[in-house]
């Protein structure tokens, strides 16, 4: 079953910051995120592991709740080239099988 | 160049007709895998590989076939091709070592059946 994205498009001015969050109705053992613009390829982010720290890369950054088996993507000082859809790839344990949301598209105005 | 590589990159054909999406990576990477998008629905996984001769099925394998002779190659057949198969096809491919490491992505077949 594919992991939960919200919301499912937000429109931005820049400079402003956006959260995207991620969940999944089973045990998580990672969370990828990637970034895709029209007509590309997705583009890796980051990756988040079970019991590991919160990541960060830029004014991007992603944490992972194991518990609440979520993970959110914090996009600060937003700029123009971060519009795109967000995807969150989830795999839970023991499996490299990835299972993608169903994206969040983001839009940042000038 | 390194890195992996989808063809062809825009493909037209007809309802029931056979068709082959070829997917070919460099890096050696044990793991591949073949997702396809959808307005509304997102990367969704078809079927994915360990190694080669190991494959797997994903969310919606039903119309598909793949095989993996060679750690390079993984390429999806539709056998009889449907209307509903119309969609961008991508390939992925990520090493075995280590489970911090990313997927990389092809840059994805755009498949017409009409």
């Amino acid at each position: 079953q594919q992991p939960v994205q919200s919301p499912q498009a937000v429109i931005l001015r820049e400079g402003e910051d956006a959260v995207i969050n991620c969940s999944s109705s089973k045990a998580l053992y990672s969370v990828h995120w990637y970034r895709q613009k029209h007509g590309e390829a997705p583009v890796f982010l980051m990756i988040l592991l079970k019991g590991g720290e919160q990541k960060g890369h830029d004014k991007i950054s992603a944490s992972f709740n194991e518990k609440k088996q979520q993970s959110s993507l914090y996009l600060t000082a937003s700029q123009l080239s971060y519009s795109g859809t967000y995807f969150c790839g989830t795999s839970t344990s023991g499996t490299y099988k990835y299972i993608f949301g169903t994206g969040t598209r983001l839009k940042v105005l000038a | 160049d390194a890195g992996i590589t989808q063809s062809p990159r825009y493909k037209i054909t007809e309802t029931g007709r056979q068709v082959t999406l070829m997917c070919h990576q460099t890096w050696s990477h044990s793991y591949m895998f073949w997702y396809r998008q959808d307005l509304g629905h997102g990367l969704r996984l078809i079927y994915y590989s360990a190694a080669a001769d190991i494959t797997d099925k994903g969310e919606v394998p039903d119309g598909y076939v793949v095989s993996r002779s060679k750690t390079e190659n993984f390429p999806l057949t539709l056998e009889s091709a449907t209307r509903s198969q119309t969609s961008v096809y991508f390939c992925a491919s990520r090493t075995g070592q280590g489970r911090d490491q990313p997927q990389h992505f092809g840059d994805g077949t755009r498949l017409s059946i009409l």
